[in-house]
């Protein structure tokens, strides 16, 4: 399969501190996003790093990627309580424009 | 407007109904996504339309049935649709659905049909 895994599968963290989550991936791609989602609604996209970029600034987030691991990593800095959510990886395959989502991290940012 | 909306936002439907899914969105996006998601799970890709022509079929059975009328609609129509069918169905839009093109996809709030 080529989804890609996300660890931590759970993370729990207080407010103001910093929270990583770990996406891997299995082919060659073209780019990679991140995307957040709020209990079972639309995701929300975040930030696209592509496939010759190292690493991504937007705000509180950074996202650095690894091609020769394939594997990338969000950060998001002084975590808030509206910061809950679950929290996806896409990739895409060189070649296809189809994009397929990791496994996903539930992040819960407790006040 | 980068909004992608969908109807109904929720569905109650039983096995022998038929029933139609629709999604829209006017920022000019000519490839729009159907993705299927269970809970804790991520979203699954089900059919990508690019330029109004069906162009992936994740190999989705019959009983789910895309249809694109113009470039802003996408419909889902759903006919004997079984329980394991409930979950959340995610329309989505992006710029253009060519090979290797770097795009981010803008996705609706979702349908949540539930399968009796």
């Amino acid at each position: 399969s080529q989804q890609g895994e996300e660890d931590p599968q759970a993370l729990s963290i207080q407010e103001g501190e910093n929270a990583t989550m770990n996406c891997s991936y299995k082919t060659s791609i073209n780019n990679l996003q991140w995307y957040r989602q709020n209990s079972g609604r639309g995701l929300v996209h975040l930030i696209l790093i592509r496939s010759n970029e190292r690493e991504k600034h937007s705000g509180r987030l950074r996202v650095t990627l690894d091609t020769s691991k394939k594997s990338s990593s969000l950060l998001i800095t002084a975590s808030r309580a509206a910061d809950t959510a679950s929290y996806f990886c896409a990739t895409d395959s060189t070649g296809t424009y189809k994009y397929i989502f990791g496994t996903g991290t539930r992040l819960k940012v407790l006040a | 407007d980068t909004e992608v909306t969908q109807t109904p936002k929720h569905l109650v439907m039983g096995m022998t109904n038929k029933k139609s899914l629709k999604c829209e969105q006017h920022m000019g996006h000519r490839a729009m996504y159907w993705y299927k998601q269970k809970a804790k799970k991520p979203p699954e890709l089900m059919f990508v339309y690019s330029y109004e022509k069906l162009s992936i079929n994740e190999s989705v059975p019959s009983r789910f049935s895309p249809e694109c009328p113009n470039s802003s609609l996408l419909n889902l129509h759903l006919h004997a649709l079984q329980p394991e069918d409930s979950a959340l169905y995610l329309c989505a839009s992006s710029l253009a659905g060519g090979p290797q093109k770097r795009e981010t996809q803008y996705f609706g709030p979702g349908t949540r049909l539930l399968v009796l």
